[in-house]
């Protein structure tokens, strides 16, 4: 059936790395991804999407990887400041006429300045 | 600021308590969302409405009702609640609804609910 995992569900980095956080799905099925993001108090906050016919997308300071192969999705967070502290989710749709979006649990990323 | 407003941000209720949720979008969206969101799961979706017709109903109990009058607001009752129902209650909406082909969702902050 239809699951979105996180493989790692923290992540410390530094101000001014980069930062990778990882999805995996595993229904084959599923055209199209979003990240998003979750401050303390607040809901999910839309950061970047893509679609199955992409391999890669890239945002202001936020790239997504879309390996179909091996069902996993990454977001990749440069020169990661304070603000980018949250939690992150991936998140799959199936498109089409599907509304429903399957969450994953999410990783929090704490950036340490 | 995502254009999709929650009252109230917080609510404290007991057991034999009725409440509402409320959520209203100011984005012209057509579907609408209700997810309930707990201490380290996934969200889960509850309940969706398409046009004001609910599409989805996600085996909740019957202690959570929904009502959807009208494509910009959307309530979820609250009647005779359990403990374990404390938790984080989203609203979302999205423009597309069932003919929707990617199907972006813009959250509000949420409801801090806790049944004592």
């Amino acid at each position: 059936g239809e699951s979105v995992g996180l493989h790692l569900p923290t992540l410390s980095v530094q101000e001014g790395d980069n930062s990778i956080i990882n999805c995996a799905y595993s229904n084959s099925a599923s055209d199209y991804f979003i990240w998003y993001k979750q401050e303390s108090g607040k809901g999910p906050q839309f950061i970047i999407d893509i679609r199955s016919n992409m391999d890669k997308r890239q945002g202001q300071r936020v790239t997504v990887l879309l390996n179909k192969t091996v069902k996993h999705l990454s977001l990749q967070i440069a020169a990661t400041q304070p603000g980018d502290s949250a939690v992150y989710f991936c998140a799959e749709n199936l498109g089409g006429s599907n509304y429903k979006l399957t969450f994953g649990k999410g990783t929090l990323l704490t950036v340490n300045p | 600021e995502t254009g999709v407003t929650q009252t109230p941000r917080h609510l404290v209720m007991g057991m034999t308590n009725k409440k509402s949720l409320k959520c209203e979008q100011h984005l012209g969206h057509n579907a609408m969302y209700w997810y309930k969101q707990s201490a380290k799961k996934p969200l889960e979706l509850m309940f969706v409405y398409s046009l004001e017709e609910r599409v989805e109903n996600n085996s909740v109990p019957s202690r959570f009702s929904p009502e959807c009058p009208n494509s910009s607001h959307l309530f979820l009752h609250l009647h005779t609640l359990q403990p374990e129902d404390s938790a984080l209650y989203l609203c979302a909406s999205s423009q597309g609804g069932l003919a929707g082909a990617y199907n972006e969702q813009f959250f509000g902050p949420g409801t801090r609910l806790t049944v004592l």
